[in-house]
Protein backbone atom coordinates (compact mmCIF):
# COMPACT_ATOMS: atom_id res chain seq x y z
CA UNK A 1 0.00 0.00 0.00
CA UNK A 2 1.47 3.65 -0.90
CA UNK A 3 1.21 5.73 2.14
CA UNK A 4 2.78 8.76 3.95
CA UNK A 5 3.08 8.37 7.86
CA UNK A 6 3.85 11.81 9.76
CA UNK A 7 5.06 11.99 13.14
CA UNK A 8 6.90 14.15 15.95
CA UNK A 9 4.48 17.01 15.87
CA UNK A 10 3.47 18.16 19.60
CA UNK A 11 3.58 21.27 22.25
CA UNK A 12 6.69 23.36 21.80
CA UNK A 13 7.25 26.89 23.47
CA UNK A 14 7.76 30.00 21.07
CA UNK A 15 11.54 29.87 20.21
CA UNK A 16 11.99 26.41 20.39
CA UNK A 17 12.66 23.45 18.22
CA UNK A 18 11.26 20.53 16.91
CA UNK A 19 11.43 17.55 14.20
CA UNK A 20 8.81 15.91 11.95
CA UNK A 21 9.67 13.05 10.27
CA UNK A 22 7.06 11.34 7.48
CA UNK A 23 7.96 7.93 6.72
CA UNK A 24 7.03 6.47 2.92
CA UNK A 25 6.06 3.13 1.93
CA UNK A 26 5.02 1.56 -1.28
CA UNK A 27 6.33 3.60 -3.99
CA UNK A 28 10.05 4.25 -4.66
CA UNK A 29 11.20 7.06 -2.39
CA UNK A 30 14.69 7.21 -3.60
CA UNK A 31 12.82 9.13 -6.98
CA UNK A 32 10.70 10.71 -5.20
CA UNK A 33 10.18 14.89 -4.87
CA UNK A 34 8.82 15.55 -1.32
CA UNK A 35 7.04 18.78 -0.16
CA UNK A 36 5.65 19.92 3.19
CA UNK A 37 2.67 21.60 3.42
CA UNK A 38 1.20 23.04 6.68
CA UNK A 39 -2.25 24.62 7.53
CA UNK A 40 -2.92 26.52 10.61
CA UNK A 41 -6.46 25.96 12.20
CA UNK A 42 -9.15 27.42 10.21
CA UNK A 43 -6.62 28.49 7.66
CA UNK A 44 -6.04 27.70 4.19
CA UNK A 45 -2.97 25.44 2.78
CA UNK A 46 0.29 26.76 3.06
CA UNK A 47 3.29 25.25 1.02
CA UNK A 48 6.49 24.70 3.43
CA UNK A 49 9.55 23.17 1.02
CA UNK A 50 10.13 20.96 -1.09
CA UNK A 51 13.66 18.37 -1.69
CA UNK A 52 14.06 17.00 -4.74
CA UNK A 53 15.69 13.42 -5.15
CA UNK A 54 19.13 12.89 -5.13
CA UNK A 55 19.44 11.68 -8.92
CA UNK A 56 17.66 15.32 -10.09
CA UNK A 57 20.35 17.14 -7.95
CA UNK A 58 18.48 17.24 -4.34
CA UNK A 59 17.72 21.25 -4.52
CA UNK A 60 15.76 22.38 -1.61
CA UNK A 61 13.44 25.39 -1.82
CA UNK A 62 11.35 26.97 0.78
CA UNK A 63 8.96 29.45 1.31
CA UNK A 64 9.85 32.58 2.46
CA UNK A 65 7.78 32.35 5.06
CA UNK A 66 10.33 29.48 6.99
CA UNK A 67 13.51 30.14 5.06
CA UNK A 68 16.47 30.41 7.41
CA UNK A 69 14.35 28.47 10.51
CA UNK A 70 13.43 25.17 8.62
CA UNK A 71 15.40 22.76 7.41
CA UNK A 72 14.05 20.16 5.00
CA UNK A 73 16.45 16.51 4.79
CA UNK A 74 15.69 13.55 3.74
CA UNK A 75 17.06 9.65 4.22
CA UNK A 76 16.48 7.64 1.46
CA UNK A 77 18.03 4.71 3.21
CA UNK A 78 14.85 4.74 6.09
CA UNK A 79 12.51 6.13 3.44
CA UNK A 80 12.34 9.07 5.44
CA UNK A 81 11.73 12.99 4.70
CA UNK A 82 12.28 15.34 7.87
CA UNK A 83 11.33 19.06 8.69
CA UNK A 84 13.58 20.51 11.51
CA UNK A 85 11.83 23.57 12.29
CA UNK A 86 13.94 25.86 14.95
CA UNK A 87 13.19 29.40 16.26
CA UNK A 88 9.25 28.09 16.43
CA UNK A 89 7.13 31.50 16.35
CA UNK A 90 2.93 30.67 17.19
CA UNK A 91 2.40 31.37 14.15
CA UNK A 92 3.82 28.39 12.73
CA UNK A 93 1.53 26.48 14.63
CA UNK A 94 -0.70 24.09 12.31
CA UNK A 95 -1.25 20.52 11.12
CA UNK A 96 1.84 19.72 8.98
CA UNK A 97 1.44 17.33 5.83
CA UNK A 98 4.04 15.72 3.70
CA UNK A 99 2.90 14.85 -0.07
CA UNK A 100 4.43 14.09 -3.28
CA UNK A 101 3.65 13.62 -6.75
CA UNK A 102 3.42 10.31 -8.31
CA UNK A 103 0.79 10.76 -11.40
CA UNK A 104 2.97 9.53 -14.79
CA UNK A 105 2.09 10.51 -18.20
CA UNK A 106 3.91 8.43 -20.47
CA UNK A 107 6.14 6.72 -17.83
CA UNK A 108 6.93 10.60 -16.44
CA UNK A 109 6.38 11.31 -13.14
CA UNK A 110 4.81 14.69 -13.37
CA UNK A 111 6.14 17.19 -10.54
CA UNK A 112 3.96 19.46 -10.10
CA UNK A 113 0.69 18.34 -8.28
CA UNK A 114 0.33 16.01 -5.18
CA UNK A 115 -1.65 12.89 -5.34
CA UNK A 116 -0.28 11.46 -2.35
CA UNK A 117 -0.83 12.66 1.05
CA UNK A 118 -0.20 11.77 4.95
CA UNK A 119 -2.37 12.65 7.06
CA UNK A 120 -0.23 15.26 9.10
CA UNK A 121 0.77 15.78 12.46
CA UNK A 122 -0.17 18.74 14.52
CA UNK A 123 2.35 20.85 15.80
CA UNK A 124 1.52 24.20 18.31
CA UNK A 125 3.97 26.63 19.34
CA UNK A 126 2.96 28.07 22.39
CA UNK A 127 4.19 29.06 25.97
CA UNK B 1 4.99 37.39 -5.37
CA UNK B 2 2.58 35.48 -6.99
CA UNK B 3 -1.34 35.54 -5.69
CA UNK B 4 -4.47 33.37 -6.50
CA UNK B 5 -7.43 34.29 -5.59
CA UNK B 6 -10.58 32.34 -4.94
CA UNK B 7 -14.31 33.22 -3.72
CA UNK B 8 -14.86 32.73 0.25
CA UNK B 9 -17.75 30.55 -0.48
CA UNK B 10 -19.76 29.05 -3.12
CA UNK B 11 -23.46 27.46 -3.10
CA UNK B 12 -24.91 24.89 -5.07
CA UNK B 13 -28.38 23.40 -5.06
CA UNK B 14 -28.10 19.28 -4.64
CA UNK B 15 -27.69 18.15 -8.50
CA UNK B 16 -26.95 21.06 -10.04
CA UNK B 17 -23.77 22.48 -11.31
CA UNK B 18 -21.21 24.39 -9.21
CA UNK B 19 -18.03 26.76 -10.46
CA UNK B 20 -15.09 27.67 -8.58
CA UNK B 21 -12.86 30.31 -9.84
CA UNK B 22 -9.29 30.69 -9.34
CA UNK B 23 -7.66 34.51 -10.33
CA UNK B 24 -4.41 35.01 -11.01
CA UNK B 25 -2.09 36.96 -13.00
CA UNK B 26 -1.94 34.93 -16.72
CA UNK B 27 -2.35 32.11 -15.17
CA UNK B 28 -3.65 30.62 -18.25
CA UNK B 29 -0.11 30.04 -18.84
CA UNK B 30 0.37 27.79 -15.91
CA UNK B 31 -0.61 24.11 -14.81
CA UNK B 32 -3.32 24.72 -12.39
CA UNK B 33 -3.88 21.41 -9.88
CA UNK B 34 -7.14 21.43 -7.79
CA UNK B 35 -8.02 20.09 -4.21
CA UNK B 36 -10.36 18.80 -2.25
CA UNK B 37 -10.72 19.14 1.57
CA UNK B 38 -13.39 17.45 3.80
CA UNK B 39 -12.91 18.69 7.46
CA UNK B 40 -10.44 16.35 9.07
CA UNK B 41 -9.11 14.98 6.26
CA UNK B 42 -6.17 15.78 4.18
CA UNK B 43 -6.20 17.16 1.00
CA UNK B 44 -7.46 15.09 -2.38
CA UNK B 45 -5.78 15.84 -5.51
CA UNK B 46 -9.19 16.04 -8.10
CA UNK B 47 -8.12 17.75 -11.06
CA UNK B 48 -4.56 18.02 -12.43
CA UNK B 49 -3.17 20.25 -14.92
CA UNK B 50 -5.17 22.62 -15.88
CA UNK B 51 -8.45 19.43 -17.10
CA UNK B 52 -7.20 15.93 -15.95
CA UNK B 53 -8.54 13.80 -13.58
CA UNK B 54 -6.54 11.12 -11.04
CA UNK B 55 -7.69 7.86 -11.24
CA UNK B 56 -10.67 7.70 -8.94
CA UNK B 57 -12.02 10.97 -9.71
CA UNK B 58 -15.52 11.13 -11.37
CA UNK B 59 -16.45 12.46 -14.08
CA UNK B 60 -18.49 15.30 -12.75
CA UNK B 61 -15.43 17.22 -11.85
CA UNK B 62 -13.70 18.90 -14.72
CA UNK B 63 -11.34 21.96 -15.34
CA UNK B 64 -10.52 24.77 -17.29
CA UNK B 65 -7.93 27.22 -17.54
CA UNK B 66 -7.63 30.77 -19.61
CA UNK B 67 -6.31 34.02 -19.44
CA UNK B 68 -6.76 35.41 -15.76
CA UNK B 69 -8.88 32.71 -14.46
CA UNK B 70 -9.18 28.72 -14.16
CA UNK B 71 -12.66 27.12 -13.27
CA UNK B 72 -13.07 24.03 -11.56
CA UNK B 73 -16.49 22.32 -12.46
CA UNK B 74 -18.68 19.96 -10.33
CA UNK B 75 -21.71 18.71 -11.90
CA UNK B 76 -24.35 16.86 -10.81
CA UNK B 77 -23.74 18.03 -7.30
CA UNK B 78 -23.97 15.68 -4.32
CA UNK B 79 -23.65 16.21 -0.68
CA UNK B 80 -20.98 14.75 -0.58
CA UNK B 81 -19.02 17.53 -2.25
CA UNK B 82 -19.59 19.50 0.41
CA UNK B 83 -16.00 20.38 1.15
CA UNK B 84 -13.15 23.01 0.50
CA UNK B 85 -11.00 23.51 -2.35
CA UNK B 86 -7.79 25.26 -3.26
CA UNK B 87 -6.16 25.92 -6.82
CA UNK B 88 -2.48 25.46 -6.93
CA UNK B 89 0.23 26.60 -9.28
CA UNK B 90 3.93 26.85 -9.41
CA UNK B 91 5.11 30.28 -9.54
CA UNK B 92 9.84 30.87 -9.60
CA UNK B 93 9.96 27.02 -7.70
CA UNK B 94 7.28 27.41 -5.07
CA UNK B 95 4.19 26.47 -4.85
CA UNK B 96 1.71 29.04 -4.52
CA UNK B 97 -2.22 27.79 -3.02
CA UNK B 98 -5.40 29.67 -3.44
CA UNK B 99 -7.09 30.61 0.10
CA UNK B 100 -10.08 28.28 -0.54
CA UNK B 101 -13.44 28.19 -1.07
CA UNK B 102 -16.33 26.08 1.13
CA UNK B 103 -18.53 24.82 -1.28
CA UNK B 104 -21.60 23.88 0.49
CA UNK B 105 -24.88 22.07 -1.21
CA UNK B 106 -28.38 23.03 -0.27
Amino acid sequence: EVQLVESGGGLVKPGGSLRLSCVASGFTFNDAWMSWVRQAPGKGLEWVGRVKSKTAGGTINYAASVKGRFTISRDDSKTTLYLHMTSLKTEDTAVYYCATPTITISGVVIRDAFDMWGQGTMVIVSS
Amino acid sequence: SYELTQPLSVSVALGQTASITCGGDNIGFKNVHWYQQRPGQAPVLVIYRDKNRPSGIPERFSGSNSGTTATLTISRAQAGDEADYYCQVWDSFTVVFGGGTKLTVL
